[in-house]
């Protein structure tokens, strides 16, 4: 159980195109999901907490413009990169809260590979 | 700030052999931490998380270690194996009753046959 899945796995986009990463809670309802970003060789830096039916949270530094999120339901969570560039290249993490469940217990994601020509 | 780190940032063991993979952490007022493990371009896997109350969990060949006054977790892989080699990071919530996680740059640990 508590399987979350991403797509696409990996993408190839040219610079100034808008991707579009979907977060999916396959097996529970997830109130909320958080995205992250990982850099070579670096660890996972939170961007974004989404909660359902609300707008997301923005870490500091993460443009909200530049990264849409969107909660649209207690099972998909998406993050739109718009206007990529190179320095979007990254790997993108989704994990989801169970509803109901630990504040503190997160199910990762496989994550996405995003690069930007 | 919560801030976490991993040392050393790679291992390479022969198989067979018992190691010990560190984590620090700067505020030893915890809720929990975890250990992940990742595998090259893939998502993260819990290997074991550890509550405050804790001292240690174990899960076969691993075993993780918590002592909040030296702001200090070990996770210890008994016997490795090549099927071990992966990345490994720990994580902690940037404070009490937060969902944010906090983690380290991970340790990648390759093991030789």
């Amino acid at each position: 159980g508590a399987v979350v899945s991403q797509h696409p796995s990996w993408v190839i986009c040219k610079s100034g195109t808008s991707v579009k990463i979907e977060c999916r809670s396959l097996d529970f309802q997830a109130t909320t999901m958080f995205w992250y970003r990982q850099f070579p060789k670096q660890s996972l830096m939170l961007m974004a907490t989404s909660n359902e039916g609300s707008k997301a949270t923005y870490e500091q530094g993460v443009e909200k413009d530049k990264f849409l999120i969107n909660h649209a339901s207690l099972t998909l969570s998406t993050l739109t990169v718009t206007s990529a560039h190179p320095e979007d290249s990254s790997f993108y993490i989704c994990s989801a809260r169970v509803r109901g469940g630990s504040t503190y217990t997160q199910y990762f994601g496989p994550g996405t590979r995003l690069t930007v020509l | 700030k919560q801030e976490v780190t991993q040392i050393p940032a790679a291992l390479s063991v022969p198989e067979g052999e018992n190691l010990v993979l560190n984590c620090s952490f700067t505020d030893s007022a915890i809720y929990n931490l975890q250990w992940f493990r990742q595998d090259p371009g893939k998502g993260l896997t819990s290997l074991l998380l550890i509550q405050s109350s804790q001292r240690e969990q174990t899960s076969g060949r691993l075993n993780a270690s918590l002592d909040k006054s030296s702001g200090r977790s070990t996770l210890y892989i008994a016997a490795s194996q090549p099927g071990d080699s992966a990345t490994y990071l720990c994580a902690t919530p940037l404070e009490v009753g937060s969902e944010k996680l906090v983690f380290g740059k991970g340790t990648k640990l390759t093991v030789n046959p």
